[in-house]
């Protein structure tokens, strides 16, 4: 069975930093490309992050570019985000989620979410 | 960027008639077209991609039509557990991006 378990939302400052991960379970980790879909309080989804199977390439939505960086650990099965440079826009639930195939962007599995609030 | 509109915001229905939503794109996404279901609460979860494909387990009382720019999701019966928030997602252009989003809400 597919886990994916999100750890490390919490309450931060404006212009602070925050590093969440998410441990899965239940396929192989590195065949699949992983991505980063946050949910802002009362609306919608926004794709913001992606990284492949093997880690060596990574994207970015312009809304985080040059803040917030994705990257991955094949050997422990964990994708990982670190946050710097936070704002108030970025308070939102944070997914990861499973590529459906190594590289479509199509989302067959999500994590239940992590909170990230942003505020002083 | 391609800009994916839903309608309507929210659809009242009573249990065990149809559902019919809708999803437009600003262009062609051909058939990359995915559905998520969300509950409050919970994560998302797929429904239907490549525009008319279930996802596994997903109940044949779901069903994806259309191409290119016009896309239907249609709940033939609805039952209660399908009261929800449905989402549709195109994965054809860079960057993948979300509709806002249609709430099926209990008439």
């Amino acid at each position: 069975e597919v886990q994916l378990l999100e750890s490390g939302g919490d309450l931060v400052q404006p212009g602070g930093s925050l590093r969440l991960s998410c441990a899965a379970s239940g396929f192989t980790f590195s065949s699949y490309a992983m991505s980063w879909v946050r949910q802002a309080p009362g609306k919608g989804l926004e794709w913001f992050s992606a990284i492949i199977g093997s880690g060596g390439s990574t994207y970015y939505a312009d809304s985080v570019k040059g803040r917030f960086t994705i990257s991955r650990d094949n050997s422990k099965n964990t994708l990982y985000l670190q946050m710097n440079s936070l704002r108030a826009e970025d308070t939102a639930v944070y997914y990861c989620a499973k590529d459906f195939s190594n590289w479509d962007l199509l989302f067959d599995y999500w994590g239940q979410g992590t909170l990230v609030t942003v505020s002083s | 960027e391609v800009v994916m509109t839903q309608s309507p915001a929210t659809l009242s229905v009573s249990p065990g008639e149809r559902a019919t939503l809708s999803c437009r794109a600003s262009q062609t996404v051909n058939s990359k077209l995915a559905w998520y279901q969300q509950k409050p609460g919970q994560a998302p979860s797929l429904l239907i991609y490549a525009a008319s494909t279930r996802a596994t387990g997903i109940p044949a009382r779901f069903s994806g039509s259309g191409s290119g720019t016009e896309f239907t999701l249609t709940i033939s019966s609805l039952q209660s557990e399908d009261f929800a928030l449905y989402y549709c997602q195109q994965y054809n252009v860079w960057p993948p991006g979300f509709g806002g989003g249609t709430k099926v809400e209990i008439k």
